[in-house]
């Protein structure tokens, strides 16, 4: 099974902070996902990173995936209270597999 | 296109019932994936189905079972409800292209065993 660690679990800042959450793993995956969940919502998918060392970016979001393909990272410029929610990564979902989600980082942006 | 569309939004059921959960997919999604989504385990997967198949189950109870349709509308079902059932039950359909995935999540269901 492929175990996916996020980091920190819980993090609460002040609007116009910068933010950096982590996703490892001890496994190689072919691309990962990051999902933004909002309470009572389903989770919305963000990205996806397929190419060790890709960056994307998203407005204010910036999407790293690891040289070894076994973590990836989400910078977040300027937080706004809108950025508030779950962020979730998880390899893509589907294709027969057990698609294992990290626990997520809950993030709250203070206004 | 219409999204991902879950029903009941809300279920409360009594200890020892069964229940029933519906998924529709996206238009086009042939697989259904089904997620338990609870504050101290997170999201733990249920199973998918692809083309009315069970593709793969995750490490739950017999109680809980699923199945899709021609249409790739998906149920799942628990049987005899347990306290700890209580969960978000997500469904999410995906669709594979050119070695990317899509990926759509249902707003939820909301099931509160008492």
């Amino acid at each position: 099974t492929q175990l996916l660690e996020q980091s920190p679990q819980f993090l609460s800042i002040q609007e116009g902070e910068n933010l950096t959450v982590y996703c490892n793993s001890s496994s190689v995956f072919s691309s990962l996902q990051w999902y933004r969940q909002e309470p009572g919502e389903g989770p919305v998918l963000l990205v996806t990173v397929v190419t060790g060392g890709e960056v994307k970016k998203l407005k204010r979001l910036t999407f790293q995936f690891g040289d070894a393909r076994k973590d990836s990272s989400l910078h977040i410029t300027a937080a706004q209270p809108g950025d508030t929610g779950l962020y979730l990564c998880a390899p893509p979902l589907g294709g027969g597999f057990k698609t294992i989600f990290g626990a997520g980082t809950r993030l709250f942006v203070k206004a | 296109k219409a999204g991902v569309t879950q029903t009941p939004r809300y279920l409360i059921k009594t200890r020892g019932q069964q229940v029933t959960l519906s998924c529709s997919p996206i238009s086009g999604h042939r697989s259904v994936s089904w997620y338990q989504q609870t504050p101290g385990q997170g999201l733990q997967f249920l199973f998918e189905y692809f083309s009315e198949t069970q593709r793969n189950k995750g490490n739950f109870p017999g109680r809980f079972s699923g199945r899709q349709f021609s249409n790739s509308r998906s149920e799942m079902n628990v049987s005899t409800l347990e306290l700890g059932d209580s969960a978000l039950y997500l469904c999410a359909s995906s669709f594979r292209t050119g070695g990317r995935t899509e990926a759509f999540f249902g707003q939820g269901t909301r099931l509160t065993v008492v």
